[in-house]
């Protein structure tokens, strides 16, 4: 079955940086689309970065964009996200989530991982 | 950016009853390559990941129960649970997908009356 496990938060102060991991297994994590999506205490979903299955391409969020790095690395089945100059309001669990869409193709998300949070705090 | 906005934002039914939760889009989100619109659906309970149960605005995900259905077009979509259950307590959020940034509605408190 498909399986999403997110690592790597933790507790940082403001302007630090972190860098998140998502290991997927049970699918073929080469033929789909990756997303990072958060939601900060309380609040709702906000859509972070979104990364091509061939890693060629890259979208974030403009609350993200110049701050935040997604990659991949197809032959660990492992996606990434470099957080850096983090703000307070970077304060959120942080979800990878499968593209139900195959290739270049986009879809709604139809597996999540459990989360990992990140609280910044000084 | 398209902006998602659901309404309302809580909501008590009884069970057994009828919930609908509205979802409005700001632009148009029909994905003209299969004239299908790329709104989705997602139910989120406390502690957990949200979970996907309409795409396409319509399209019920596998698994998941017949009294959840999903309509609209244009701007305007609607999530129906027909006969509300105690599991169904969440959160419900719609989102596009139609374009980057994604976006979700701010999200509607499903509760039992």
């Amino acid at each position: 079955q498909v399986q999403l496990v997110e690592s790597g938060g933790g507790v940082v102060q403001p302007g630090k940086s972190l860098r998140l991991s998502c290991a997927a297994s049970g699918f073929t994590f080469s033929g789909y689309g990756m997303h990072w999506v958060r939601q900060a205490p309380g609040r709702g979903l906000e859509w972070v970065a979104l990364m091509s299955y061939d890693g060629n391409y890259k979208y974030y969020s403009d609350s993200v964009k110049g701050r935040f790095t997604i990659s991949r690395d197809n032959s660990k089945n492992t996606l990434y996200l470099q957080v850096d100059s983090l703000r307070t309001e970077d304060t959120a669990v942080y979800y990878c989530a499968k593209d139900k869409s195959r290739g270049y193709n986009y879809g709604p998300n139809d597996y999540w991982g459990q989360g990992t949070l990140v609280i910044v705090s000084s | 950016d398209i902006v998602m906005t659901q309404s309302p934002d809580s909501l008590a039914v009884s069970l057994g009853e009828r919930a609908t939760i509205n979802c409005k889009s700001s632009q148009t989100i029909l994905d003209s390559s299969n004239n299908k619109n790329s709104l989705a659906w997602y139910q989120q309970k406390p502690g957990q990941p949200p979970n996907l149960l309409i795409f396409w605005a319509s399209t019920r995900e596998s698994g998941v129960p017949d009294r959840f259905s999903g309509s609209g077009s244009g701007t305007d979509f609607t999530l129906t649970i027909s006969r509300l259950q105690a599991e169904d307590v969440a959160v419900y959020y719609c989102q596009q997908y139609y374009t980057t940034p994604r976006t979700f509605g701010q999200g509607t408190k499903l509760e039992i009356k």
